[in-house]
């Protein structure tokens, strides 16, 4: 198994460019997740899906936008990006909620300028 | 999601046992705990997590006190690659979705 997969591992953006942040997970896992950390601060949930066609936000939801059409693929769409938005974005993926650790990718890291 | 403290950094020597508190006062019945860890600037990696029991694993041992208010992260034998951010979770039973706090910042020194 590979795990979670991320790319692009580092991106610089102009602001107001768009991008797709992908991530992939083979462990069949229902639940997946997006965090992004600033520094020197833990990660916060950006938005998170508890199966194919269902996603809901998290606690930074706003700038971005979800889908999850097959349970392996979970892409992160930032539209119109701001400095703001300069961060380590991680995905994750559990089997399920309780009782069940999640497994994360190695990141993409993002700079907006 | 039970809110968390834990203390912000802690230095151990390598090779002793590494205790990490942690307080979840406000955990209801099915909430787990669950610990997690940062090393540099990777992925978190999962650690350990349990209910009501003590839980052990290669890399670590989980104490939770009786009333499930607290919980200790014991690292048995710490190395230098123990170094790390070190966080204690109770995440919501029904999304799992995760709450960082500021974590526990562990030095290992030779």
């Amino acid at each position: 198994n590979a795990g979670v997969t991320q790319t692009p591992k580092f991106r610089i953006l102009k602001i107001g460019q768009s991008m797709t942040l992908q991530c992939t997970q083979d462990m069949n896992h229902n639940y997946m997740y997006w965090y992004r950390q600033d520094p020197g601060m833990g990660l916060k949930l950006i938005y998170y899906s508890v199966g194919a066609g269902i996603t809901d936000k998290g606690e930074v939801p706003n700038g971005y936008n979800v889908s999850r059409s097959t349970t392996e693929d979970f892409p992160l769409r930032l539209e119109l990006a701001a400095p703001s938005q300069t961060s380590v974005y991680f995905c994750a993926s559990s089997y399920e909620a309780g009782g069940y650790e999640q497994y994360f990718g190695p990141g993409t890291r993002l700079t907006v300028t | 999601d039970a809110k968390t403290t834990q203390p912000t950094s802690m230095d151990c020597a390598e090779g002793r046992a590494a205790n990490l508190p942690c307080n979840h006062s406000t955990i209801s019945g099915n909430e787990y705990v669950y610990w997690y860890r940062q090393i540099h600037s990777q992925g978190p990696q999962y650690i350990i997590h349990g209910l009501k029991n003590n839980e052990t694993n290669e890399m670590a041992s989980l104490i939770i006190t009786e009333d499930r208010k607290s919980s200790t992260l014991i690292l048995p034998h710490a190395t230098l690659r123990d170094t790390a951010v070190y966080y204690c979770i109770a995440p919501s039973g029904n999304t799992g979705k995760l709450i960082f706090g500021q974590g526990t910042t562990l030095q290992v020194k030779p």
